[in-house]
C-alpha cells in the first residue's frame, strides 16, 4: 500500500518568511497529492491540491510542487502571517475507483513567531 | 448547507462499555471514511466505505466496526472500548467513483476519552 512520509514535524519561521514542508510517497500510481491544514481545535481543511500531471500549483501565497520521477511534492508558503500556524498534513491518493484512496502524512506543526 | 455532521463531539466512557459515533453526510458522496487523529501520528484510516454495504478495513481497524446501510451514514462502533482508543475520531466523505479528486470533506471531530 501507499506510504507517505511528511518533514519536518515541525517547523517554526518568522512572520514574513518562507516556510517549506516536504512529503515522499511510494506508490507511483498515486496521482492526486492534497494538502490540508488543521488549525487547533478544528477539522483538516483542503487548502491546495496537485494532481500527477501538473508539476507546480499555485494559490496566492501558497504553492504546491511536484516532482513525479522522485515521487516527493513540497507544500510552499511565503510571506507568512501568524494565521497560517496550524498543523499542515499531505496525503497522496490512488487513481479513482482503487479500493485506498487518501493515504496522509503525519503533519507537519507550522508555528508562525511574531 | 453540505456538510458532515457526526456526533456526538466529545465523549467520556469506561473500558468495556460499547458505544457508537455517528457520522452522516448530505452531499450524496459515495466514499465515506473513518480516521482517527494522534499526536505524531498524524490520520490514520480506521475503515472506509466506497459505498452502500460495501466496506473495507484501513490501517488501524482492530477495535472498530462499522456498518454502510444507507449512502448518508456510516457509523463507527466500539464493541468493548479500551484506554487506547482515547483519541480524536473524524469522519469524512468525498465524492468517489470515477472523479478526478478525492477531496475529502472532514467532520468536525469527536474527543473519545476511555477510563
Amino acid at each position: 500500500g501507499e506510504n507517505v512520509e511528511q518533514h519536518p514535524s515541525t517547523l517554526s519561521v518568522q512572520e514574513g518568511d518562507s516556510a517549506v514542508i516536504k512529503c515522499t510517497y511510494s506508490d507511483s500510481a498515486s496521482n492526486y497529492f492534497p494538502w490540508y491544514k488543521q488549525e487547533l481545535g478544528k477539522r483538516p481543511q483542503l487548502i491546495i491540491d496537485i494532481r500527477s500531471n501538473v508539476g507546480e500549483k499555485k494559490d496566492q501565497r501558497i504553492a504546491v510542487t511536484l516532482n513525479k520521477t522522485a515521487k516527493h511534492f513540497s507544500l510552499h508558503i511565503t510571506e507568512t502571517q501568524p494565521e497560517d500556524s496550524a498543523v499542515y498534513f499531505c496525503a497522496a491518493s490512488l487513481p479513482s475507483g482503487s479500493a485506498r484512496q487518501l493515504t496522509f502524512g503525519s503533519g507537519t506543526q507550522l508555528t508562525v513567531l511574531p | 448547507e453540505a456538510q458532515v455532521t457526526q456526533n456526538p463531539r466529545y465523549l467520556i466512557t469506561v473500558t468495556g462499555k460499547k458505544l457508537t459515533v455517528t457520522c452522516s453526510q448530505n452531499m450524496n458522496h459515495e466514499y465515506m471514511s473513518w480516521y482517527r487523529q494522534d499526536p505524531g501520528l498524524g490520520l490514520r484510516q480506521i475503515y472506509y466505505s466506497m459505498n452502500v454495504e460495501v466496506t473495507d478495513k484501513g490501517d488501524v481497524p482492530e477495535g472498530y466496526k462499522v456498518s454502510r446501510k444507507e449512502k448518508r451514514n456510516f457509523p463507527l462502533i466500539l464493541e468493548s472500548p479500551s484506554p487506547n482508543q482515547t483519541s480524536l475520531y473524524f469522519c469524512a466523505s468525498s465524492l468517489g467513483g470515477l472523479v478526478a479528486k478525492n477531496i475529502q470533506y472532514f467532520g468536525a471531530g469527536t474527543r473519545l476519552s476511555v477510563l
